[in-house]
């Protein structure tokens, strides 16, 4: 079935330094890709949609320069928390159109705890 | 603007009874449902949808949804609860023009042995 890996699964990273995180469609090409971000006993909250090989699509309230996407290829996506900050903080997912179809909702990565210390 | 509502933040049940985790929503055509389950740490999983035909949808693990359109619900239920299903649950609709699905705030089911 499709699969969609992300990596990596927890991080604990310095005030001020970049992390990357990659989600990554194994078995499927997925030219849509979403990313969330989920505070502690709350639901997702959208950041932004991936589209392969153009801008990706923030939502309101987002910061474009903060939370730096690419989706150079049909098989991954990467998010890249700038000069994070404790309030940065979070668990984060990604996750892709079902190659099934809409009907069938998305497949989601497993996710990404960041500490920033 | 489409809008998810589940009114529980927490459902608690015995092992063994049927338990039934809340869904409403509000869509302006027809209503594309999911229910998904996550567990500690992890990404969400599929459980179920409902996109057109019966009102009953049988999904992954036993579980089940109903979906009522006069009532624009679309609760999740499984007659009997198991230990293994405690795990937060949500309720999406989805956005078929943009793809995108807007979420409920997610309902902690707690299954005692």
């Amino acid at each position: 079935g499709a699969v969609v890996s992300q990596h990596p699964s927890w991080v604990i990273c310095k005030s001020g330094t970049s992390v990357k995180i990659e989600c990554r469609s194994l078995d499927f090409q997925a030219t849509t890709m979403f990313w969330y971000r989920q505070f502690p006993k709350q639901s997702l909250m959208l950041m932004a949609t991936s589209n392969e090989g153009s801008k990706a699509t923030y939502e309101q309230g987002v910061e474009k320069d903060k939370f730096l996407i690419n989706h150079a290829s049909l098989t991954l996506s990467t998010l890249t928390v700038t000069s994070a900050h404790p309030e940065d903080s979070s668990f984060y997912i990604c996750s892709a159109k079902s190659p099934l179809g809409f009907y069938y909702g998305y497949t989601f990565g497993s996710g990404t705890r960041l500490t920033v210390v | 603007a489409q809008s998810v509502a589940q009114p529980e933040d927490q459902v608690n049940v015995a092992e063994g009874n049927p338990l039934t985790v809340k869904c409403t929503y509000s869509v302006s055509g027809n209503p594309y449902l999911f229910w998904y389950v996550q567990y500690p740490n992890r990404g969400l999983q599929f459980l179920l949808k409902y996109i057109t035909g019966d009102n009953l949808v049988k999904g992954s693990y036993g579980f089940e949804a109903e979906f009522n359109k006069s009532q624009t619900s679309f609760h999740l239920k499984k007659p009997s609860a198991l230990v293994s299903d405690s795990a937060l649950y949500f309720c999406a609709v989805m956005d078929t023009n943009a793809g995108k699905s807007t979420f409920g705030d997610g309902t902690t089911l707690t299954v005692k042995p």
